[in-house]
């Protein structure tokens, strides 16, 4: 089975940093993703990552540890648009299939 | 253009009734999916399907049954509606199954049934 926890929600101020952590433990592995997903709108990719190591993209940043079973999605000088919900999906080898989180809901204020 | 459209992007019917919901990718994708996302946010793989063959089948009621005419559409028909089915269903596209390829996503359903 697929077992992917982050926290449900976040709060942070403008301009801070803010750290979304993911831990999984599933039968089999091949990447794990990062989404965002704006309140009534669809989810839109963010990052991947399938070697351990540090993803950097601009203001967001994705790191992976194999090992431990944990991923977390770094996202610098927060905006009022990075308010939204962030899922965490992780890849199964054997159909691809993707298994997500619940996702954490980042609230971001002035 | 859009990418991965989805009609309807609300839907709201009576219990019993049967609806069908149709998705249309234009990226020259061959892997297409449906996803179900419950009240609590839950993303919940249901199908998925590459070169129009099913390849994922999750634990579905048979009351749902995907069809894929061609690599650009799949729909997903719905028989005899129920509460629990009230959801926001996705369908999303991929260009093939596996290595970096991300899914890309359409605006979703809304189903509502009374």
């Amino acid at each position: 089975g697929q077992n992917i926890d982050q926290p449900t929600e976040m709060t942070a101020t403008e301009g801070a940093i803010v750290q979304i952590n993911c831990t999984y433990q599933t039968s089999g592995f091949n990447g794990l993703f990062w989404y965002q997903q704006h309140a009534g709108e669809a989810p839109t990719f963010l990052s991947y990552n399938v070697l351990d190591g540090l993803e950097e993209k601009g203001r967001f940043s994705s790191f992976l540890s194999r090992s431990k079973g944990y991923s977390y999605l770094l996202l610098k000088e927060l905006q009022m648009k990075d308010s939204a919900s962030y899922l965490c999906a992780v890849r199964d080898p054997l159909d691809y299939k993707l298994s997500f989180g619940a996702g954490t809901t980042v609230t971001v204020r002035a | 253009d859009t990418a991965v459209s989805q009609t309807p992007k609300y839907l709201v019917t009576q219990m019993g009734n049967d609806k069908s919901i149709k998705c249309e990718q234009n990226l020259g994708h061959d892997t297409m999916y449906w996803y179900k996302q419950d009240s609590k946010k839950f993303l919940k793989i249901m199908f998925s399907y590459n070169n129009k063959e099913l390849i994922i089948n999750e634990t579905v009621p048979n009351r749902f049954s995907p069809k894929s005419p061609d690599k650009a559409h799949l729909n997903l028909h719905i028989n005899s509606l129920e509460l629990g089915d009230s959801a926001v269903y996705f369908c999303a596209s991929s260009r093939m199954v596996g290595a970096q390829e991300t899914q890309y996503f359409g605006p979703g359903t809304r189903l509502l049934v009374l």
